[in-house]
């Protein structure tokens, strides 16, 4: 079935240490976002990108580095320089004209 | 910035219409209105969407006004499984640039 899966579901990590969080779809979409979401708040844009090999910054990108070498995937490292990494992470793709964005079921990651 | 205000929470009697108001007076011609929820700890699910005129489908129907600066979400026959949070986004569909997030609402359905 056509989707988008994030990986893993749960993930720990030590404080100080870079972690790559994993999106891969097969639903042919151009566009695909990544999401921050602290608890009891809404999505916060961190980036984006609208084709391959091109991305843009979100709202809160510092901290934060991304890759779009295929189009299927989109993986988001998660950098030592962001301040407040625990948090529970959405990957979104989207196609071209009148159409929704399909989620993954998100990365929940926490920094000890 | 998003583009869509939302009250913060809502009630609803398990059974009742459930009716969320979103507020979009910025909205421009070729701007879509897009309805999600999020049931705690998953991704964003897809309701419906509309450009001028209201839509039903088996989860819900939206109802825009005639002049589009507001919209409202309707769940006919609220359950407990529709507590969630609800968000409301204007999207233009001609590109596939930011997607802002709003607060959202917090729909609790009670019984």
């Amino acid at each position: 079935d056509g989707g988008i899966t994030q990986s893993p579901k749960y993930l720990f990590r030590k404080e100080g240490q870079n972690v790559t969080l994993s999106c891969e779809q097969n639903l042919n979409h151009d566009a695909m976002y990544w999401y921050r979401q602290d608890p009891g708040q809404g999505l916060r844009l961190i980036y984006y990108s609208q084709i391959v090999n091109d991305f843009q910054k979100g709202d809160i990108a510092e901290g934060y580095s991304v890759s779009r070498e295929k189009k299927e995937s989109f993986p988001l490292t998660v950098t030592s320089a962001q301040k407040n990494p625990t948090a529970f992470y959405l990957c979104a793709s989207m196609g071209q004209g009148n159409t929704e964005a399909f989620f993954g079921q998100g990365t929940r990651l926490t920094v000890v | 910035d998003a583009k869509t205000t939302q009250p913060t929470s809502m009630d609803c009697a398990e059974g009742r219409a459930a009716n969320l108001p979103c507020n979009h007076s910025t909205i421009s011609g070729n701007e879509y209105v897009y309805w999600y929820r999020q049931i705690h700890s998953q991704g964003p699910q897809y309701i419906i969407h509309g450009l001028k005129n209201n839509e039903t489908n088996e989860m819900a129907s939206l109802i825009i006004t005639e002049d589009r600066k507001s919209s409202t979400l309707i769940l006919p026959h609220a359950t407990l499984r529709d507590t969630a949070v609800y968000y409301c986004i204007v999207r233009d569909s001609s590109n596939t640039g930011k997607l802002i997030f709003g607060q959202g609402t917090t729909l609790q359905v009670k019984p």
